[in-house]
């Protein structure tokens, strides 16, 4: 069974740009959260989606959005980058987290803002 | 979610059990235990959980005290690969913690060096 698959694996963008990431999670997976790491905050919750609603979102600006596809794939963007959105975008996936489920990550996306 | 306390590092030699203590002192009665742990440049990796009994699997061991105010992972014969960033978290189900408050909080965590 394939894992969690986040593309691109790496990304440089400059001050300004977008950004749009991409994750596909594992097959009957139906929940897709999305993490932020930096050195400085580690880990944090960016928002999660359940059959293409977001159920939960996490303590950060309008620019982080998302989206969930009727396959479960997902994208999230990030609008007007600063310097500080530099860091690696974690996705993860589950059957649901209705129950105690686990959740599968992927190797995430490392972007670059310059 | 309640709060966990970790030391931030530790060593093990190679063969040797690895133990890493993990204080949830506020943890409530429908909240898991879970451990997850970080190699380098990757994603995290799930490794167990449990609610009150102690668990076991093909990676490690959980026990948890029985007033589950802490825990301990075991790595039962630590290698190389186990060097890592290893994280305890306490979480609700969904069900239970509702959609406002659901996520899974990932503290600092212990970073795990095992030794040759």
């Amino acid at each position: 069974k394939a894992g969690v698959t986040q593309t691109p694996r790496y990304l440089i963008k400059t001050r300004g740009q977008q950004v749009t990431l991409s994750c596909s999670p594992i097959s009957g997976h139906r929940s897709v959260s999305w993490y932020q790491q930096t050195p400085g905050q580690g880990l944090q919750f960016l928002f999660e989606y359940f059959s293409e609603t977001q159920r939960n979102k996490g303590n950060f600006p309008g620019r982080f959005s998302g989206r969930q596809f009727s396959n479960s794939r997902s994208e999230m963007n990030v609008s007007t980058l600063e310097l500080g959105d530099s860091a690696l975008y974690l996705c993860a996936s589950s059957l649901d987290r209705t129950t105690n489920e686990k959740l599968f990550f992927g190797s995430g996306t490392q972007l670059s803002v310059l | 979610d309640a709060k966990t306390t970790q030391p931030p590092s530790m060593d093990c030699a190679e063969g040797r059990a690895a133990n890493l203590p993990c204080n949830h002192s506020t943890i409530s009665g429908n909240e898991y235990v879970y451990w997850y742990r970080q190699i380098h440049s990757q994603g995290p990796q799930y490794i167990i959980h449990g609610l009150k009994n102690n668990e076991t699997n093909e990676m490690a061991s959980l026990i948890i005290t029985e007033d589950r105010k802490s825990s301990t992972l075991i790595l039962p014969h630590a290698t190389l690969r186990d060097t890592a960033v290893y994280y305890c978290i306490v979480s609700a189900p969904f069900k239970y913690s509702g959609a406002g408050s659901y996520q899974l909080t990932f503290g600092k965590g212990t970073k795990l060096s095992v030794i040759p």
